[in-house]
Order: C-alpha cells, then sequence, then structure tokens
C-alpha cells in the first residue's frame, strides 16, 4: 500500500517552455504533499508543501511565481515549472501523506522527475 | 530552526561487519525521527520511525533525546544494503520533513 505515482519521469525541453508534473496517491487519500528539488549527489531540499483545497506554502527562496502548485484533490498534486530555464534543470520529487486518525502518516515518495532544459 | 546531521558522506563495510550510520539533529520541540533509503535507481522509502520502535531488515535506530541523536544501526551489514540512506525530522509545524545529507553505504563481498 501506499503507492504514489509521479509523471513524466523524464522531460527533456527548450529554455521558456513551461512544464507539468503530477503526483498522484494511488491508494489512499493525500491530504498533504511535498515538493522537493534534489542537485546532484546533494540531500532532498524541500520547495513546498501543499494542503488539498488550499494555496500551498512555499519555503523561503522559492519562487511561487516559478513553481506553480495546485492540489486540487485529496489523489493528485500538480507541480508547473514556468518559463524553464536551464538552471531549473534537477530532479524534482513528490510525496504525499495521509492522515492515521488525528496524526500524519510518513511521506511516501514518488520515483522523482529529471527535467532537463535545453 | 530544525536541522538533521549526517557526519559520514560514504561508509564502506565488508559484509557481516556491523555498520552504524550516524544522525544527529537540533530541534527545540519534540521531533519526530526517521529513516530512509534510496536503493539503486529506486524510489526514496521509509525505513524505520523512531515511535515505531521496530527493526526493519535488521537495522534499528534508538532515539537519545539527552545527545539529540537518532543513529542507526545493524549488526552484520548484508550486500543488498548498499544504498543511499536519509536521517530526517518532522516538528510540530505540520509533517514537514527535514533531511540530513545522506550517507552512502557500501557494503563489500
Amino acid at each position: 500500500g501506499a503507492v504514489v505515482s509521479q509523471h513524466p519521469s523524464w522531460v527533456i525541453c527548450k529554455s521558456g517552455t513551461s512544464v507539468k508534473i503530477e503526483c498522484r496517491s494511488l491508494d489512499f487519500q493525500a491530504t498533504t504533499m511535498f515538493w522537493y528539488r534534489q542537485f546532484p549527489k546533494q540531500s532532498l531540499m524541500l520547495m513546498a508543501t501543499s494542503n488539498e483545497g488550499s494555496k500551498a506554502t512555499y519555503e523561503q527562496g522559492v519562487e511561487k511565481d516559478k513553481f506553480l502548485i495546485n492540489h486540487a484533490s485529496l489523489t493528485l498534486s500538480t507541480l508547473t515549472v514556468t518559463s524553464a530555464h536551464p538552471e531549473d534543470s534537477s530532479f524534482y520529487i513528490c510525496s504525499a501523506s495521509g492522515k492515521e486518525g488525528l496524526s500524519n502518516q510518513p511521506q511516501h515518495f514518488g520515483d522523482g522527475t529529471r527535467l532537463s532544459i535545453l | 530552526a530544525q536541522r538533521v546531521t549526517q557526519p559520514e558522506k560514504l561508509l564502506s563495510v565488508f559484509k557481516g561487519a556491523p555498520v552504524e550510520l550516524k544522525c544527529n539533529y537540533s530541534y527545540s520541540g519534540s521531533p519526530e525521527l526517521f529513516w530512509y533509503v534510496q536503493y539503486s535507481r529506486q524510489r526514496l522509502q521509509l525505513l524505520l520511525r523512531h515511535i515505531s520502535r521496530e527493526s526493519i531488515k535488521g537495522f534499528t535506530a534508538d532515539l537519545n533525546k539527552g545527545e539529540t541523536s537518532f543513529h542507526l544501526k545493524k549488526p552484520f551489514a548484508q550486500e543488498e544494503d548498499s544504498a543511499m540512506y536519509y536521517c530526517a525530522l518532522t516538528g510540530a509545524a505540520g509533517n514537514k520533513l527535514t533531511f540530513g545529507g545522506g550517507t552512502r553505504v557500501l557494503v563489500k563481498p
């Protein structure tokens, strides 16, 4: 159980293009979804937290107009990298967490999306 | 602010030897600590959480509040334990995870 599907796994596109990444919880309701960025040989850096039906909370230094997050349902969140540039090339990972009674479940992670901007 | 430190970037041990991955944290309240593992070409997976107090794949971790540590241990490492291991913490501010820098474990035959 607790499977998170992330799509696409790899995308290459031209500079200036907008790219949408989807994150779905397949067998549980994800009250909260998280988006991370991982640079080569580095740890995961949280970009933003999104709760279903409300605006995402962005970490310091993350441009909300650049990285648009939508969490319209309990099983789907999307991250759109708008007007992507080569410096946005990275590995983006989503995770999802549901509820265990009043407590939060641990986060379950997607496979990640490798984004390459030419 | 919450912070997680994994001082070792790489641990190389022989099969059958004990392995200990260090994790220290700073957090002003009562945190929840986790170990996540990432095998080659696979997604990040939850290995342990401190509140479960269980042993998974022979690994154990004890939360030491006095030393603010959550070290991961296994008495006899196996080759299939070779992976990247991340210590992580979540505090009172929702479910937000703060990750350590990760430790790569290489178990040699």
